[in-house]
């Protein structure tokens, strides 16, 4: 069965410091897309990042990059020179083929404070 | 380009009644997928649509539906209420729905049960 893991319900991180959100994933899917989403308290889910299973690179995107280690199946996302607004809660996600279509799972979340 | 676009915003619904929630999609997207995010669950698949067809669904029981139009636009239904269905429900949608697309979402839409 398909299935994220974020071990972190909440991070703390001084401003301008970088920090580490985890994920590790499980899936039978021999092709799939790792994604990382931010969720401010107003709810709308924010795309920050891609990562595809068969990309051999890590995934960059200004200040976002994702750790992708394909062999231990997980996909960390460190943000580098944290600000205020980074404040929110943090999803890892992954999609993968599933009978007939293609479905989105949601690690729990990881809520991120930054700090002044 | 407009991203996507979800009516109403909030929502305030009785048990038993109905609800009708729409979701217009970024232009050219074909997928539309439904999620519902509550604090116990998290975010929970619900459905996806593609060329007016439901691709694939999630573990919910059959009073909640949804259908897509031939412009894309997708609506979710949930029929007799409960309060168990108070929640933020968002959609998403893709070019085409393949794990390697990006899925954009709307602002949500929040809906209480009393």
């Amino acid at each position: 069965a398909q299935k994220i893991t974020q071990t972190q319900p909440g991070m703390f991180v001084q401003e301008k410091e970088a920090v580490t959100l985890d994920c590790t994933y499980d899936t039978s899917d021999p092709s799939y897309g790792l994604f990382w989403y931010k969720q401010p308290s107003s709810g709308e889910m924010i795309f920050l990042i891609y990562q595809g299973s068969y990309d051999q690179q890590n995934a960059t995107e200004g200040r976002y990059s994702l750790n992708f280690q394909k062999a231990r199946k997980s996909a960390n996302l460190v943000i580098s020179a944290s600000q205020l607004g980074d404040s929110a809660m943090y999803f890892c996600a992954m999609r993968g083929r599933n009978t007939g279509g293609f479905k989105t799972i949601f690690g729990a979340g990881t809520r991120l404070f930054v700090k002044a | 380009k407009a991203g996507v676009t979800q009516t109403p915003r909030y929502l305030i619904k009785t048990r038993g009644q109905q609800v009708t929630l729409s979701c217009s999609p970024i232009s050219g997207h074909r997928s539309v997928s439904w999620y519902q995010q509550t604090p116990g669950q998290g975010l929970q698949f619900l459905f996806e649509y593609f060329s007016e067809t439901q691709r694939n669904k999630g573990n919910f029981p059959g009073r909640f539906s949804g259908r897509q139009f031939s412009n894309s636009r997708s609506e979710m239904n949930v029929s007799t209420l409960e309060l168990g269905d108070s929640a933020l429900y968002l959609c998403a949608s893709s070019l085409s729905g393949t794990g390697e697309e990006t899925q954009y979402f709307g602002p949500g839409t929040r809906l209480l049960v009393l």
